[in-house]
Order: structure tokens, then C-alpha cells, then sequence
């Protein structure tokens, strides 16, 4: 079975500052991907990040990385120069290929304060 | 813009009564998939559909559930007799079938309060 664990219920950052989200995942699958996702207030989850198994590069959008290390099984989302609006809960997903569906952590609230 | 769009944002409604909720997916989209998120938590699957095919249901879904995606495009999902445990965020969402790992994009899902 797949998990996601995400330690960090709560973090608070200092605008303009970097911020490291951390995810770690078990799975015995040898082609996945990993996810992240942003969920404001508003409730919809917005896609940030994808990185595959096989990648070899982290996987960058913007202002947003992705630290994978393989060996460990941990995906770490990396915010660099934070603003106020990156407010928000962060989620962390998995899937497998032919499984479907993705699997979440239980999330990170990230609160920048200015 | 041609989001995933699901309706209604608001329903609360009484124990025992049924409700039903709409997903509109990104129209190019085969694939639609439903969740449960309970406060605090991630979403958990409940089930999802390629094309009008529902392949894959979660054992969160009771017999007082049913979902469908009659024609390939839109779908419901009903719940019966409901209880208030029932009481979540419902979000859909939509990818299209691919090579798999691939992308889903969400709605901005559906608040249930039963009380």
C-alpha cells in the first residue's frame, strides 16, 4: 500500500523568505510520481509540482522545486522568495502507475507573515 | 476558463435526507474522479470513471453512495439516507488518460453539512 506522511502541521515563514515543505512516501511500486498541491480557503486543490520516479532532474515551476531524493523516499517542496499569498494548506500525493487514483498526506499549513 | 466546476459550493441538509452533487469536468478530459476531505485531513478517493465506465470504487463507499457519468461527461454523485458523518468537502476532479501519473486538475469541490 502507498503512503504519504507530512510532519509538519503547521509552519510559519517570513515573507521573502525560502520555505522547505517536507514528504516522505512508502511505496513498493517502481514507477510512480509525486505531487504537490495547494489548497487556499477557497477550497480548490491547484496543481504546483509533478516529479516522476525515473526523473533524474528536480522538477522546477517557478518559484517552486522539488527535492527528491530517491534513496530516502522523500519528495520536499521547496518555496523560494515566499509571498503572502503562498497562505495556504500544502498537500503532498502519490501515485502509481495503473493505481489511478492519488494518494495525500494529511497536509502543512503554511502561514507567510509579512 | 473551461475548469473542473462542481455544484452545488454549499448544501446542508437534514439527517436522512438525500443529496445529490454535479461535477462538470475540463471537457477533453476521460477520466473523473470523486473524494472525500474531512477537516484537517487530505482528500481521500472515493471512486472514479474513464469515460462513462465507473472502474474503481474505494471501500469508503457505502451501499448509500452512487455515482454516474451517464454519457462520458458530467456526473453525480448521490447520497442517500444521509448521516452525519457524511459531513465533508466532496471534490472532483478530472485528468486525461495519458501514459499514467497524470495530472488531476480539481474543482473547488462541494461543502456537505448534515445536521
Amino acid at each position: 500500500a502507498q503512503k504519504i506522511t507530512q510532519t509538519q502541521p503547521g509552519m510559519f515563514v517570513q515573507e521573502k523568505e525560502a520555505v522547505t515543505l517536507d514528504c516522505t512516501y512508502d511505496t513498493s511500486d517502481q514507477s510512480y510520481g509525486l505531487f504537490w498541491y495547494k489548497q487556499p480557503s477557497s477550497g480548490e486543490m491547484i496543481f504546483l509540482i509533478y516529479q516522476g520516479s525515473y526523473d533524474e532532474q528536480n522538477a522546477t515551476e517557478g518559484r517552486y522545486s522539488l527535492n527528491f531524493q530517491k534513496a530516502r523516499k522523500s519528495a520536499n517542496l521547496v518555496i523560494s522568495a515566499s509571498q503572502l499569498g503562498d497562505s495556504a494548506m500544502y498537500f503532498c500525493a502519490m501515485s502509481s502507475k495503473g493505481a489511478q487514483k492519488l494518494v495525500f498526506g494529511q497536509g502543512t499549513r503554511l502561514t507567510i507573515n509579512p | 476558463d473551461t475548469g473542473v466546476s462542481q455544484d452545488p459550493r454549499h448544501k446542508i441538509t437534514k439527517r436522512g435526507q438525500n443529496v445529490t452533487f454535479r461535477c462538470d469536468p475540463i471537457s477533453e478530459h476521460n477520466r473523473l474522479y470523486w473524494y472525500r476531505q474531512t477537516l484537517g485531513q487530505g482528500p481521500e478517493f472515493l471512486t472514479y470513471f474513464q469515460n462513462e465506465a465507473q472502474l474503481e470504487k474505494s471501500r469508503l463507499l457505502s451501499d448509500r453512495f452512487s455515482a454516474e457519468r451517464p454519457k462520458g461527461s458530467f456526473s453525480t454523485l448521490e447520497i442517500q439516507r444521509t448521516e452525519q458523518g457524511d459531513s465533508a468537502m466532496y471534490l472532483c476532479a478530472s485528468s486525461l488518460d495519458g501514459l499514467g501519473n497524470e495530472k488531476l486538475f480539481f474543482g473547488s469541490g462541494t461543502q456537505l453539512s448534515v445536521l
